[in-house]
């Protein structure tokens, strides 16, 4: 069983169009990220949610808005896509404050 | 804010040789993780150690080991009996146990050599 998932693992888009990457994750955290990757290997948060509530808000446009259903699942909707968008999402879990994050396989965004 | 730093873009060694890759971090936190995660051509993020802060003792895993220096804020990782498996990009990170933000460093390119 995989702990956390990501779909789609790969996405070919044109620019200007709208696409959605979900996450779930059945360990039983109460806590879930969104990281990019960018095309240096750079890790950066975007956003992170506790318990269907956000608590991390980076300076990302207002392009990508995050969902969180419920406290498994949390979604990244991107609007408008840009050139620059193009990297790989990754999407992790964790219980609060416990430091070890888990990692979903990443879902590489190629905008053409 | 806190901030990781990873001086060494690449390196290589020898199959069965050993490593040391090098992190250091700045932070006015007193507790705190540090991890080394990972990365193989496959793209999963892999955690490979994993340090309290509040513990003096240095974390090892079969042939991972850190040093870890408190006061200096220095967290190197040591990989003996190199690997070709063990090829992969490594990131330091730290994390508060008071936050929820896991900081990365910019990684190093390992390559073990045949």
């Amino acid at each position: 069983d995989t702990a956390v998932s990501q779909t789609p693992k790969y996405l070919v888009t044109q620019m200007g169009n709208d696409k959605s990457i979900k996450c779930e994750q059945n360990l039983g955290h109460d806590t879930m990220y969104w990281y990019k990757q960018d095309s240096k290997k750079f890790l950066k948060i975007m956003f992170s949610y506790n318990n269907k509530e956000l608590i991390i808000n980076e300076t990302v446009p207002n392009r990508f808005s995050p969902k969180s259903p419920d406290k498994a699942h949390l979604n990244l909707h991107i609007n408008s896509l840009e050139l620059g968008d193009s990297a790989v999402y990754f999407c992790a879990s964790s219980l609060l404050n416990t430091g070890e994050l888990f990692f979903g396989e990443g879902s590489r965004l190629t905008v053409l | 804010a806190q901030t990781v730093t990873q001086s060494q873009p690449e390196m290589s060694v020898q199959e069965a040789e050993t490593v040391t890759l090098s992190c250091t971090y700045d932070t006015s936190e007193n507790n705190y993780y540090l991890f080394w995660y990972k990365q193989p051509p496959s793209r999963q993020m892999i955690l490979v150690i994993r340090q309290e802060a509040y513990k003096q003792q240095n974390a090892t895993e079969n042939r991972f080991s850190v040093n870890f220096q408190k006061a200096a804020k220095s967290f190197s990782l040591k990989i003996s009996d190199s690997q070709l498996g063990d090829t992969a990009m490594y990131f330091c990170a730290f994390i508060a146990t008071s936050g929820s933000r896991l900081t990365f460093g910019e990684g190093t390119q390992l390559t073990v050599n045949p």
